[in-house]
């Protein structure tokens, strides 16, 4: 166990909808990361959250959007599905706003969209 | 892009032999640092250098850091097969004034009894 909590594991869901992805920080640790990780684009950053406010933005779609609440858990909604959101999504903390320190991850939720 | 491209794309040899990844960027970097993947599980940290130092090593790993070709490696020396897994390298850079940590594609490493 990392220390990282992400809910659901796996998720299976229709085009068109919208789902919602938890991750429950490491204690301690102030900033969030999201990642997605597909067969052809490999792992494509996200978002990045920090004590509650947006730092950083990736390759982050429209139709998706995150935030971090005051207890610093972060949710990633995900809207409008396509075939193509199927991935597996991770989320990541660290003690500090950057990566001067290493990241630990959760195990992810694994999202397929039928 | 990905920051950081890896090298070979796959990897196989026998246990007990020495495996070597390496990995190339392309910008300025804060630090480099390594992760192994399971098969379909979380990312695990193995090992962070900064971008002032040459040389890191932990237990059976070292990791080198040329900042001149913005390359760096991993050798995991004495190979187990629980050593089986992918490999990916990650460049904690400030890219478009933010701070962020790029990961490459991976080396997929496979570790033959």
């Amino acid at each position: 166990d990392s220390g990282v909590t992400q809910t659901p594991k796996h998720l299976i869901t229709a085009t068109g909808q919208r789902v919602t992805l938890r991750c429950s920080p490491r204690s301690g640790d102030l900033s969030v990361y999201w990642y997605q990780q597909s067969l052809d684009q490999g792992l494509q950053f996200l978002i990045q959250y920090y004590n509650g406010e947006e730092r950083a933005k990736g390759n982050i779609l429209e139709r998706f959007s995150a935030q971090q609440f005051p207890d610093l858990h972060s949710e990633l909604n995900l809207s409008s599905l396509e075939l193509g959101d199927s991935a597996l999504y991770f989320c990541a903390s660290s003690t500090r706003g950057g990566g001067a320190v290493g990241y630990t991850f959760g195990s992810g939720t694994r999202l397929t969209v039928v | 892009s990905q920051q950081g491209e890896e090298d070979p794309q796959a990897l196989s040899i026998q246990e007990g032999e020495n495996a070597t990844m390496n990995c190339s960027y392309k910008t300025s970097i804060n630090n480099l640092q390594w992760y192994r993947q399971n098969s379909g599980r979380g990312l695990v940290h193995l090992i962070l250098i900064r971008s002032n130092e040459r040389e890191k090593h932990s237990g059976r790993l070292r990791v080198t850091l040329d900042t001149s070709k913005k390359s760096s490696s991993l050798l995991i020396t004495a190979s187990r097969a629980a050593d089986t897994a992918s490999y990916f390298c990650a460049t904690d850079a400030t890219l478009q004034g933010a701070q962020k940590l790029v990961f490459g594609q991976g080396t997929r490493l496979t570790i033959n009894p």
